[in-house]
C-alpha cells in the first residue's frame, strides 16, 4: 500500500530560527500534497495544498513567507517554517495524493511535533 | 461555507456499541471519510462512503445521507484500544485529488 515518509517526527528549535520538514512518497508519485497543522485537541486545519512544480496554494490566514512550501519532485514535499516563533510550535502532518488510489488517495504521513523555545 | 460538525466528546463501555454522528454543509459532495487518530499520531484512515447506505468493515461501520448530510460511524465491541479521536472530513470537489475538510474531531473514552 502507499506509504507517506514524513521527518522529522519532532524538532525543538530556538525562536527566530527556520525548521525544515519533509514528506516523502515510498512507493508511489504523489501529484498532490496537502500540509495540515493540529493545534492540541483540535482537529486538522489545511494550510497549503500543492501541486509538483508549480506554487502552492495557501488557505485563508496562512501567510506564505512565513511557511514555505516547495514540491519539485513528485516524491518530495517540503515545508519550511520560517522565523519561528513559540505560537508556531505545533503538530504538522502531510498527505499525499496519487498512486493506486490506496485510502481513496488519501495516506497522511507520522506527523511532526515542532515545539519553538 | 464549508461546515462539518460532530460531538467534541463521548465515553462508553467496553464491549458496547458507540455511534458518532457528523452533519455536513458543502458547497460539493465527492466523499465521506472516517479517521481514526491517537494523541500525537498522525490519522488512520477507517472508512469511505460517497453513495448512500451503510459500509460494513469488521467491527466498523460508517453511514450516509446525501440528502441530509449525514453520516455516522458504528464502532461495536467496543476495546479500550478505541479510545481516540475519530474525525470526519469530506471532500467538497470532484475532478482529481481535492482537499478535504475536516470536522472539529469527536474525542471517544472507552471505559472499562
Amino acid at each position: 500500500g502507499a506509504v507517506v515518509s514524513q521527518h522529522p517526527s519532532w524538532v525543538i528549535c530556538k525562536s527566530g530560527t527556520s525548521v525544515k520538514i519533509e514528506c516523502r512518497s515510498l512507493d508511489f508519485q504523489a501529484t498532490t500534497m496537502f500540509w495540515y497543522r493540529q493545534f492540541p485537541k483540535q482537529s486538522l486545519m489545511l494550510m497549503a495544498t500543492s501541486n509538483e512544480g508549480s506554487k502552492a496554494t495557501y488557505e485563508q490566514g496562512v501567510e506564505k513567507d512565513k511557511f514555505l512550501i516547495n514540491h519539485a519532485s513528485l516524491t518530495l514535499s517540503t515545508l519550511t517554517v520560517t522565523s519561528a516563533h513559540p505560537e508556531d510550535s505545533s503538530f504538522y502532518i502531510c498527505s499525499a495524493s496519487g498512486g493506486d488510489g490506496t485510502n481513496y488517495g488519501y495516506t497522511f504521513g507520522s506527523g511532526t511535533r515542532l515545539t519553538v523555545v | 461555507g464549508q461546515n462539518i460538525d460532530q460531538p467534541t466528546e463521548m465515553t462508553a463501555t467496553e464491549g458496547a456499541i458507540v455511534q458518532i454522528n457528523c452533519t455536513y454543509q458543502t458547497s460539493g459532495f465527492n466523499g465521506l471519510f472516517w479517521y481514526q487518530q491517537h494523541a500525537g499520531e498522525a490519522p488512520t484512515f477507517l472508512s469511505y462512503n460517497v453513495l448512500d447506505g451503510l459500509e460494513e468493515k469488521g467491527r466498523f461501520s460508517s453511514f450516509l445521507s446525501r440528502s441530509k448530510g449525514y453520516s455516522y460511524l458504528l464502532l461495536k465491541e467496543l476495546q479500550m484500544k478505541d479510545s481516540a479521536s475519530y474525525l470526519c472530513a469530506v471532500s467538497p470537489f470532484s475532478g482529481g485529488y481535492n482537499k478535504l475538510i475536516f470536522g472539529a474531531g469527536t474525542r471517544l473514552a472507552v471505559h472499562p
